[in-house]
């Protein structure tokens, strides 16, 4: 069974950092591209950033670009996001989702999300 | 940007069919995928490119796609099927992927 699970939100101060993580497990995870997806409280999704299996390619969101930081560990099957310089705006419930295959453009799994709070 | 439009809300009796509309230039040019979320949920994929159905998913979601816009189809609504649903197409101009506003389906 395909397992996501984030860690890592929390409370965090306008301009500070936070570093988010998703434990994956359940498949091959060297093998699949990965994205965060990120829900502010009662609105919609809102693609954040992606890699690829090998980390050789990594795209993000106007919104967060030369903010966040997207990495993964193969080894430890493991997908990171570093968030810096966070703003109020980026509060929201950040999800890790896997890509279903090579030429499939959609996300086939989801973890449950961690909450990420800016504010003073 | 690539902008995908939905409408806010669409309101089904039970027992009816539900259409839920995602707008965008050229749409029918690209492949459309719609999830459904479910309250305190992490998203479920019901249709991937534009009209197939992932295992598990009942026969009632249907989808198409064609000009400027893409229809997930609900037949036969059941209240279970209440939820927000959003269309995600991926933008290959810019690499980005991209979500609808999402459509929360009230069944009355």
């Amino acid at each position: 069974e395909v397992q996501l699970v984030e860690s890592g939100g929390g409370l965090v101060q306008p301009g500070g950092s936070l570093r988010l993580s998703c434990a994956a497990s359940g498949f091959t995870f060297s093998s699949y591209s990965m994205a965060w997806v990120r829900q502010a409280p009662g609105k919609g999704l809102e693609w954040v950033s992606y890699i690829s299996s090998s980390s050789s390619t990594i795209n993000y969101a106007d919104s967060v670009k030369g903010r966040f930081t997207v990495s993964r560990d193969n080894a430890k099957n493991s997908l990171l996001l570093q968030m810096n310089s966070l703003r109020a705006e980026d509060t929201a419930v950040y999800y890790c989702a896997r890509r279903r295959s090579s030429g499939f453009y959609y996300f086939d799994n989801w973890g449950q999300g961690t909450l990420v709070t800016v504010s003073s | 940007s690539y902008v995908l439009a939905q409408p806010p809300s669409v309101p089904v009796a039970p027992g009816r069919a539900a259409t839920i509309t995602c707008g965008g230039d050229n749409i029918g040019s690209k492949n459309v995928h719609w999830y459904q979320q479910k309250p305190g949920q992490a998203p479920v994929v019901v249709i991937y490119y534009d009209s197939e159905r992932p295992s598990g998913i009942p026969e009632r979601f249907s989808g198409s796609n064609s000009g400027n816009t893409a229809t997930l189809t609900i037949s036969r609504v059941e209240a279970g099927d209440e939820a927000d649903y959003y269309c995600q197409v991926w933008d290959s101009s810019t690499d980005h992927w991209v979500f609808g506003g999402g459509t929360k389906l009230t069944v009355l």
